[in-house]
């Protein structure tokens, strides 16, 4: 199952505005990946966290690893409609290393 | 950057029949790809990993004689769901390594299959 609980599951914006999605583990993560799936798409890389604290930039887009490597965020700012699809985070497992994804959340550009 | 196919795209078969999926990295050798099923509004469940030259792992709860999987060289995969029903509908995605990055999945552009 899951190891990661993804917040909100839905996000509706206005244009322009910001909005973060979250994701949180009760175990210490090695790393944490995020991908964007654009609706009737496939998932793509965004990013991968590694280090305690680490925070990574991308245009408008912001990724943070927590402190104690537990949760991770994703802060969008400005968003355009090009923003418009399902964020997902995904962590290694602990036994085996292989993906599991979080729930994802849904993200809707009001214009 | 690594490019990962998928065919067909999309595929309606009738209840009983079988549907194969194929996977291919474009540009790149895949020791190991990975199969998921998406559900409509849902996240991505992995199903299998896909090893060439070696068995397929199967996910806890995926019937291995149901999904069939082959991976016979280093950039093809293949998925073959056997005797589909309604309930196999969904959308279908793999994903590869390359051995430029351990970490970073690419995913196909995903089989959406219907099952009527």
């Amino acid at each position: 199952g899951q190891q990661v609980m993804q917040i909100p599951q839905y996000q509706h914006v206005q244009e322009g505005e910001d909005f973060t999605t979250y994701c949180n583990s009760s175990t210490t993560l090695s790393n944490i990946q995020w991908y964007k799936q654009r609706p009737g798409g496939h998932p793509v890389f965004l990013i991968q966290l590694v280090k305690s604290g680490e925070v990574k930039k991308q245009k408008r887009l912001t990724f943070q690893f927590g402190e104690a490597k537990k949760n991770s965020s994703l802060h969008i700012t400005a968003t355009q409609t090009t923003d418009v699809g399902t964020y997902f985070c995904a962590v290694p497992r602990s036994n085996d290393y292989k993906l599991s994804f979080g729930a994802g959340t849904t993200v809707t550009v009001r214009a | 950057g690594a490019v990962v196919s998928q065919h067909p795209s999309w595929v309606i078969c009738k209840s009983g029949t079988s549907v194969k999926i194929e996977c291919r990295s474009l540009d790149f050798q895949a020791t190991t790809m990975f199969w998921y099923r998406q559900f409509p509004k849902q996240s991505l469940m992995l199903m299998a990993t896909s090893n060439e030259g070696s068995k397929a792992t199967y996910e806890q709860g995926v019937e291995k004689d149901k999904f069939l999987i082959n991976h016979a060289s280093l950039t093809l995969s293949t998925l073959t769901v056997t005797s589909a029903h309604p309930e196999d509908s969904s959308f279908y995605i793999c994903s590869a390594r390359s051995g430029q990055s351990y970490y970073e999945q690419y995913f196909g552009p995903g089989t959406r299959l219907t099952v009527t």
